[in-house]
């Protein structure tokens, strides 16, 4: 168990459709990622914040957008839901923001949009 | 642009062999970080090992060691003694050293054989 949280585990939910993804980082970690798994498209990093702000832009399509909250937990909204969004949506998180930080990653949260 | 290549979708040890996966990167930075995660069936992201580009010295964690070549631009993870819970998809990852941003591999699928 890294210590990272991700709800729900998994999410049903039909083309067009808004869905939100929570992540509850380790308690001290003030960084958090995201990242998307898919099948065709592999491993991707899709957004980093740290400490409220984003820091860093990956491959995140317009579509798609992600805080972080005061309490440090963050959300990734994912709308206009299309069936090629269907993927593992990994959250991991950080102590702090700098080179080389090791990232704790949690269980994923897996998407089906039919 | 960066890029990761594991050249081998798929791999297959006996127990208590060793077994060695391949990854090379592209990129122009001089200044990075390199890492194995395991993926096993749970799909929890498990991070094996890292390097720091800067350090000759090849990193080790237990059964776990790696072979990183600067110049060839290669980091190869060597498994020894493997074990039936090492069966897993396993990635490699790069970091750039100013930023957060990740790149994965394709990842290399190991079955370790009773």
């Amino acid at each position: 168990d890294s210590g990272v949280t991700q709800t729900p585990k998994h999410l049903i939910t039909a083309t067009g459709q808004r869905v939100t993804l929570r992540c509850s980082p380790r308690s001290g970690d003030l960084s958090v990622y995201w990242y998307q798994q898919s099948l065709d498209q592999g491993l991707q990093f899709l957004i980093q914040y740290y400490n409220g702000e984003e820091r860093a832009k990956g491959n995140i399509l317009e579509r798609f957008s992600a805080q972080q909250f005061p309490d440090l937990h963050s959300e990734l909204n994912l709308s206009s839901l299309e069936l090629g969004d269907s993927a593992l949506y990994f959250c991991a998180s950080s102590v702090a923001e700098g080179v080389l930080e090791t990232q704790y990653f949690g269980p994923g949260t897996r998407l089906l949009v039919l | 642009a960066q890029t990761v290549t594991q050249s081998q979708p798929e791999m297959s040890v006996q127990e208590a062999e060793t077994v060695t996966l391949s990854c090379t990167y592209d990129t122009s930075e001089n200044n990075y970080y390199l890492f194995w995660y395991k993926q096993p069936p749970s799909r929890q992201m498990i991070l094996v090992i890292r390097q720091e580009a800067y350090k000759q010295q090849n990193a080790t964690e237990n059964r776990f060691s790696v072979n990183f070549q600067k110049a060839a631009k290669s980091f190869s993870l060597k498994i020894s003694d493997s074990q039936l819970g090492d069966t897993a998809m396993y990635f490699c990852a790069f970091m750039r050293g100013n930023f957060n941003k990740f790149y994965f591999g394709s990842g290399t699928k190991l079955n370790v054989k009773p």
